[in-house]
């Protein structure tokens, strides 16, 4: 069974960085094909993707926001980090990871509030 | 890359089907068979119900089913039941640079 969880601050002042943790259980990140995403979703709005791990290291962001993120995969800790720099009131959400490229399942989300 | 374009709201009475449309470009839904849905009720985190336009994963109700024409993307709920009603997403490929795009997200409300 694969399960993931999201942890991280719950409140960030304007220009401050946002650094969250996913940490799963059921399937390493060192096996061939498989990968881990982040997505987003502010309160009453859609989702909105943000950025992608594989296996071998390879990463993909989201254009419109790429210059502020970054992720990172620790294989020997299960876990996956995203970085988001200079946060705005705007970027408050609850943002979730999931497994695969198929978005399935995905972890029960963390709510980031933006404000000074 | 602008997100799919999905109706704010579908409704339907028990029973009846539904169908929610997400219209995309040839860079994304047209261009790939790689459209999936997500259901999410209030307060959840989404769940995927269909992928690969129109494949279910284990334990998913037949009732769901998914089609692709051009570059639009449509779910079908077949046999309404107030248990769906909840939002739901598509999301498609959209190429190694833009990689994936969600929708706008649907309202589904059972009468």
């Amino acid at each position: 069974q694969i399960t993931l969880t999201e942890s991280g601050p719950k409140l960030l002042k304007p220009t401050q960085t946002l650094t969250l943790t996913c940490t799963f259980s059921g399937f390493s990140l060192s096996t061939s094909g498989v990968g881990v995403g982040w997505i987003r979703q502010p309160p009453g709005k859609a989702l909105e993707w943000l950025a992608f791990i594989y296996w071998d290291d390879d990463k993909r962001y989201s254009p419109s926001l790429k210059s502020r993120l970054s992720i990172t995969k620790d294989t020997s800790k299960n876990q996956v980090v995203l970085t988001m720099t200079n946060m705005d009131p705007v970027d408050t959400a609850t943002y979730y990871c999931a497994y695969s490229v198929r978005f399935d399942p995905w972890g029960q989300g963390t709510l980031v509030i933006v404000s000074s | 890359q602008s997100a799919l374009t999905q109706p704010a709201s579908v409704s339907g009475s028990p029973g009846q089907s539904i169908a929610i449309s997400c219209t995309g470009t040839s860079s994304d839904v047209g261009g790939y068979n790689y459209v999936s849905w997500y259901q999410q009720h209030p307060g959840k985190a989404p769940k995927l119900i269909i992928y690969d336009v129109s494949k279910r994963p284990s334990g998913i109700s037949n009732r769901f089913s998914g089609s692709k024409s051009g570059n639009t993307a449509s779910l079908t709920i077949s046999g309404l039941q107030t248990e769906d009603e909840a939002d739901y997403y598509c999301c498609s490929y959209a190429g190694s640079s833009n990689f994936h795009v969600f929708g706008t997200g649907t309202k589904v409300t059972v009468l």
